[in-house]
């Protein structure tokens, strides 16, 4: 059974830094892209990033490049996202995502239960 | 980029039939899309992949209630004999080599 689960999630001000980290276990992690995909208070989901089995390719939202930073760790099994310059805007759950896809991006097939981040002065 | 254009609301009775719509942008007609559900309080839940064609591959454990089909740049979830939990916010999802992008979202009432 394919598990995802998100941590890091904290409250901290503008302009702040944050890793969130998203441990998988049920299925061959080095196989599969991974995403990162977030959710506003009261919004609709967004995209924000998404990285190749092989960790070579990334992809990024225009909201998010240059701030974030996807990454993984195949030996360990684990996603990772490096947020900084954090904005009021980037307050969300941010969900860990499994993709269909290996090297190019394909849909999310299975999702994390998400971890907030909060950012307010 | 396409663009996935949702209705914000819909609503059926419980044991009812629903079809939502999610559609394309003009000139992407031919993308495949992902239906996604994401009750109340909880994480989304990947529900199918629908196909331009109308083929659609439902995701593991999802209910043979849930159907998808296609017409043009519409794509289309059907939900069959409606259930107090499929009262949710549906969204439906596209991408490219280097980006995705999600519709509006649909929130389900069932009555």
């Amino acid at each position: 059974e394919v598990h995802l689960l998100e941590s890091g999630g904290d409250l901290l001000q503008p302009g702040g830094s944050l890793r969130l980290s998203c441990a998988a276990s049920g299925f061959t992690f080095a196989t599969y892209a991974m995403n990162w995909v977030r959710q506003a208070p009261g919004k609709g989901l967004e995209w924000v990033s998404a990285i190749s089995g092989d960790g070579r390719h990334t992809y990024y939202a225009d909201s998010v490049k240059g701030r974030f930073t996807i990454s993984r760790d195949n030996s360990k099994d684990t996603l990772y996202l490096q947020m900084n310059s954090l904005r009021a805007e980037d307050t969300a759950v941010y969900y860990c995502a499994k993709d269909r896809g290996m090297t190019t991006l394909s849909y999310e097939d299975f999702w994390g239960q998400g971890t907030l981040v909060t950012v307010s002065s | 980029q396409p663009v996935l254009t949702q209705s914000s609301s819909a609503s059926a009775s419980l044991g009812s039939s629903v079809k939502l719509t999610c559609s394309l942008n003009s000139g992407n007609s031919y993308y495949i899309i992902a239906w996604h559900q994401q009750q109340p309080g909880k994480a989304p839940r990947f529900l199918m992949k629908l196909e331009g064609s109308g083929s659609y591959n439902r995701g593991s454990g999802v209910p043979d209630r849930f159907s998808g089909s296609s017409s043009g740049a519409d794509r289309y979830l059907i939900i069959s004999n409606l259930q107090s939990d499929d009262e949710a916010d549906y969204y439906c999802e596209t991408w490219d080599s280097y980006s995705r992008v999600f519709g509006g979202g649909t929130k389900l009432t069932v009555l």
